[in-house]
C-alpha cells in the first residue's frame, strides 16, 4: 500500500541557513507527490507538487525534486526565513485511488 | 472571502452526545473530503465524496457519518462522542476527486473538544 515517511518530527534552524525536510514514500503505482504547509492556527495549503521524475517544482523559494529511483521528495530552501516556521506535510496519491496520504509532518522552527 | 466554510469553528461536547460539523464549498468542486488532525495522528484521511457519492472511507467507526445534501455540502455527523474524538476536523475539496495530482483546498477547520 501507499505510505509516506517523514523522519524528522521537529527541525530547528537559525534564520539564513538552508532548509531540508526529508520525505520518502512507498507506492505501488506511479505516484503524485505534494508538500503542504500549515501555519499556526491555519488550514493546510499546497506548497508544491510533482509527478514527473527528476523535475524540480519551485514555490516561494522552496523546491523539491521527485526521485523515483530513491522514492524521495525532499523539500529544500537555500535560506530559511522566520516566516517559514510552520508544519510541513509530505503527501502522496496515485492512479489507483483518490485518497491523498499525508506523512506525520515536520515542524520547522526558524529562530533569529 | 473564504471559499470553504466550516461551522462551527469551535465546538465543546459532552461524552455520549451527538454533533454535526458543517462544510460548504464555493469553489465549484465536485469532490469533498474530511480529514482529522490530532496530536496522535497529525492529518488523517476520513472520507472522500465525488459527485455526492462516497468514494473512500478510512474511518473504522460507524459513529462517523458523512452527509451530502447538495453537491457543495458535506457535513459530518458524529454520534456517541468520546474524549478520543477530540481533534480538529478539516473539510477539503478538489475539482473532480479522480486519481490525479489535484490540489486539496482545506477549510479552516472545526476544533472539537469532548469532555
Amino acid at each position: 500500500g501507499d505510505s509516506v515517511t517523514q523522519t524528522e518530527g521537529l527541525v530547528t534552524l537559525t534564520e539564513g541557513l538552508p532548509v531540508m525536510l526529508n520525505c520518502t514514500y512507498q507506492s505501488t503505482y506511479s505516484p503524485f507527490l505534494f508538500w503542504y504547509v500549515q501555519h499556526l492556527n491555519e488550514a493546510p495549503k499546497l506548497l508544491l507538487k510533482s509527478f514527473t521524475d527528476n523535475k524540480r517544482p519551485e514555490h516561494q523559494g522552496f523546491h523539491a525534486t521527485l526521485h523515483k529511483s530513491s522514492s524521495s521528495f525532499h523539500l529544500q530552501k537555500s535560506s530559511a526565513q522566520l516566516s517559514d516556521s510552520a508544519l510541513y506535510y509530505c503527501a502522496l496519491s496515485d492512479w489507483s485511488n483518490n485518497r491523498i496520504f499525508f506523512g506525520d509532518g515536520t515542524q520547522l522552527v526558524v529562530k533569529p | 472571502d473564504p471559499k470553504i466554510i466550516q461551522k462551527p469553528k469551535y465546538l465543546v461536547a459532552v461524552t455520549g452526545s451527538e454533533k454535526i460539523l458543517i462544510c460548504e464549498q464555493y469553489l465549484g468542486h465536485n469532490a469533498m473530503y474530511w480529514y482529522r488532525q490530532s496530536a496522535k495522528k497529525p492529518l488523517e484521511f476520513m472520507f472522500s465524496y465525488s459527485y455526492q457519492k462516497l468514494m473512500d472511507n478510512q474511518t473504522a467507526s460507524s459513529r462517523f457519518q458523512p452527509q451530502s445534501s447538495k453537491k457543495n455540502h458535506l457535513d459530518l455527523q458524529i454520534t456517541a462522542l468520546k474524549p478520543d474524538d477530540s481533534a480538529t476536523y478539516f473539510c477539503a475539496s478538489s475539482p473532480t476527486g479522480g486519481p490525479s495530482a489535484e490540489t486539496l483546498y482545506f477549510g479552516s477547520g472545526t476544533r472539537l473538544t469532548v469532555l
